[in-house]
């Protein structure tokens, strides 16, 4: 089956736009992860959903940073303001989660995001 | 310091060798370890999962957890240039329901022909 899929796969932003990235998880995963990473570095958590409820959003470096999955599949990550420190891959992930006690975790191929 | 610590190498080693990656980690509470590889502009490809310390053998990969001294281990056996890759150490609790992961900064390995 397939993947896990995000758009775009590359973005390039003037610092202030405001940017929203995409991640289709795997079918029927209950929880969806999102990662920041930065050149040369290991993924970093950004935030943390399980259906439609955001659990954990520790991770969110500011209050520009807002995430959301409304119907329990799709989530999106918006960065409003951007900033050239934002620049990074974002990373998408999912697990079957909940009560199947199987956690590992897939990941997509991430979006590329540069702020100038 | 870091919560997880890997050497980035980049480490570069002949066709056919063994390679040994390694991580240390601070947090007793970390139950679940995990190797990831990651080719250049692509997501990380998760590669092993182990729960609690021992060895956990799949084809030419063996992944050994030692609790005890906080440490982990990937081998790769007959290594191939298709193995050329970052490869991340990953490690997590379960937290309502789901493991928010920890990574190292990732090790760089080139296999040469």
């Amino acid at each position: 089956g397939a993947g896990v899929s995000q758009s775009p796969r590359y973005k390039v932003a003037k610092r202030g736009q405001d940017v929203a990235l995409r991640c289709d998880p795997i079918s029927g995963h209950v929880s969806l992860f999102w990662y920041q990473q930065a050149l040369g570095q290991g993924p970093e958590f950004l935030t943390y959903f399980q259906n439609e409820a955001q659990l954990d959003k520790s991770g969110l470096p500011s209050d520009r940073f807002f995430a959301e999955r409304p119907e329990g599949s799709v989530s999106t990550l918006k960065i409003q303001r951007t900033q050239q420190e934002d620049s990074a891959v974002y990373l998408c992930a999912s697990s079957l989660g909940g009560t199947s006690g199987l956690y590992e975790q897939y990941f997509g191929p991430g979006t590329r995001l540069t702020v100038t | 310091q870091k919560e997880v610590e890997q050497d980035p190498g980049p480490l570069s080693v002949p066709e056919g060798a063994i390679v040994s990656l390694n991580c240390t980690y601070s947090n007793s509470a970390f139950q679940y370890f995990m190797w990831y590889r990651q080719y250049s502009r692509k997501g990380p490809e998760l590669l092993m999962y182990t729960y609690s310390s021992g060895n956990k053998e799949d084809g030419r990969f063996t992944a050994q957890v030692d609790k005890s001294s906080k440490y982990i281990s990937l081998f790769i056996r007959d290594s191939q240039p298709s193995d050329s890759a970052t490869y991340l150490c990953a490690m997590s609790t379960i937290i309502q329901g789901a493991q928010k992961l920890v990574f190292g900064q990732g090790t760089r390995l080139t296999i040469n022909p």
